[in-house]
């Protein structure tokens, strides 16, 4: 079974540049997570998808950062535009249901994001 | 609102050796479900073992146990025979089941350096 795909890897961008983040879930997987993990700390949830539809966005800075889940499936996550505290790592994750159903979480490899 | 704690920002264990991760949790929920998640080098988290908090029976994969405590609100982690590949990050994580947008809340994580 195809594990959770990120892209890209590793990307440096400057600050008030734009940058996007690409995340394709395991099949059949029905809830996609976006985590921001700082240097140092646990992973943060940004945002939560069931189907194409936004679950929870509480933690999402919405002025900066939206994130789309077209047809159910692949994800994207922009920042636009970026500040020096958004360097951080951005994992995607996903499940076959929803958390209360204590449904494991299955991560991608993240990408790394460095703003100069 | 839930918390993760974990106290210990790094420990390091001979090679075959046991070691024991300690993470402390605060809710007032009863129902929900705890994890152990590694994390290596390439950042991909991978998940170590799962708890049911109705369950009083401690999870238990291969070299890998729980000591769940729930009255103490403790869950830590004990890995016999250490193994290099086990040099990781291990984060503790929390989900309450209840409700469509419950979150996984993780701890800051520990840095595990297994001697060879």
């Amino acid at each position: 079974e195809a594990g959770v795909a990120q892209s890209p890897r590793y990307k440096i961008i400057e600050k008030r540049q734009s940058v996007a983040f690409w995340c394709n879930p395991i099949s059949g997987h029905a809830t996609l997570y976006w985590y921001q993990q700082i240097l140092g700390q646990g992973p943060k949830l940004l945002i939560q998808f069931q189907n194409n539809g936004v679950v929870d966005d509480s933690q999402l800075p919405k002025d900066r950062f939206s994130a789309e889940r077209l047809k159910g499936v692949d994800s994207t996550l922009k920042i636009q535009p970026a500040k020096l505290e958004d360097s951080a790592v951005y994992l995607c994750a996903s499940s076959w249901q929803l958390p209360f159903m204590g449904n494991i979480q299955y991560f991608g490899a993240g990408t790394r994001l460095s703003v100069l | 609102a839930q918390t993760v704690t974990q106290s210990q920002p790094e420990m390091s264990v001979q090679e075959a050796e046991t070691v024991t991760l300690s993470c402390t949790y605060d809710t007032s929920e009863n129902n929900y479900y705890l994890f152990w998640y590694k994390q290596p080098p390439s950042r991909q988290m991978i998940l170590v073992i799962r708890q049911e908090a109705y369950k009083q029976q401690n999870a238990t994969e291969n070299r890998f146990s729980v000591n769940f405590q729930k009255a103490a609100k403790s869950f830590s982690l004990k890995i016999s025979d250490s193994q290099l590949g086990d040099t990781a990050m291990y984060f503790c994580a929390f989900i309450n089941p209840t409700g469509a947008n419950s979150k996984l809340t993780f701890g800051k994580g520990i840095t595990l350096s297994v001697r060879p």
